[in-house]
């Protein structure tokens, strides 16, 4: 069946400008998790969503970052006034039991 | 500071041999640990958990240990295949049912044919 996808595969950007990355979980999956992985760096744990709502966003590096999630599906990560720092991959994860995430192949993200 | 570490960064092996990635972690509230192996291009791929009650879990040629005084974990690949090259991340938590993961930063295997 279809496993977690997200676009676009990679992104670059102007310093400055605003940038929305999507998730298209497993359907049926309740769960999701966008986490970054930066260079060097083990995976960072960004947000978490139930449903629609997110009962944690505890991982939201700035107040620059956001993201929503409808029908209980597709996810959008926006990040607004990029800075060179928040280059990195952003993966994004699905499922029903937390241990078990199945992720995306991950959106590469350059602002230069 | 880093909870979860992984100190190799690579790790080259002959096929057929045994694969020992290792993992520490610095939080004694840790009981839930997990391995991904990520392939290039793809997102990680869940691999194989242990939970703190155990000290081994094995599964086909995988199998996780943990040595929780030594606050140290690592996985067996044996026989290791070609296939299994790849990124691989340890992860933990402070329970089981928590969504919560601590990633370390990921050791590259390379299974040599």
């Amino acid at each position: 069946g279809a496993g977690v996808s997200q676009s676009p595969s990679n992104k670059v950007t102007e310093k400055g400008k605003d940038v929305e990355l999507r998730c298209d979980p497993i359907s049926g999956h309740t769960a999701l998790y966008w986490y970054r992985q930066s260079l060097g760096q083990g995976l960072e744990f960004l947000i978490y969503f139930q449903g629609n709502s997110a009962p944690d966003k505890s991982g939201l590096p700035s107040d620059r970052f956001s993201a929503e999630r409808t029908g209980g599906s597709v996810s959008t990560l926006t990040i607004q006034r990029t800075q060179q720092e928040d280059s990195a991959v952003y993966l994004c994860a699905s499922s029903n039991i937390h241990y078990e995430q199945y992720f995306g192949p991950g959106t590469r993200l350059t602002v230069t | 500071d880093q909870q979860v570490k992984q100190n190799s960064p690579s790790l080259s092996v002959q096929e057929g041999r045994i694969s020992i990635l290792n993992c520490d972690y610095t939080n004694s509230m840790f009981d839930y640990f997990l391995w991904y192996k990520k392939y290039p291009a793809e997102g990680p791929t869940f691999l194989i958990s242990i939970s703190s009650i155990k000290d081994k879990n094995e599964d086909g040629r995988f199998t996780v240990f943990l040595n929780k005084s030594a606050k140290h974990l690592s996985l067996h690949i044996v026989p290791s295949q070609p296939g299994d090259s790849a990124v691989y991340f340890c992860a933990a938590s402070a329970a089981s049912g928590t969504y919560k993961y601590i990633f370390g930063t990921g050791t590259r295997l390379k299974v040599l044919a």
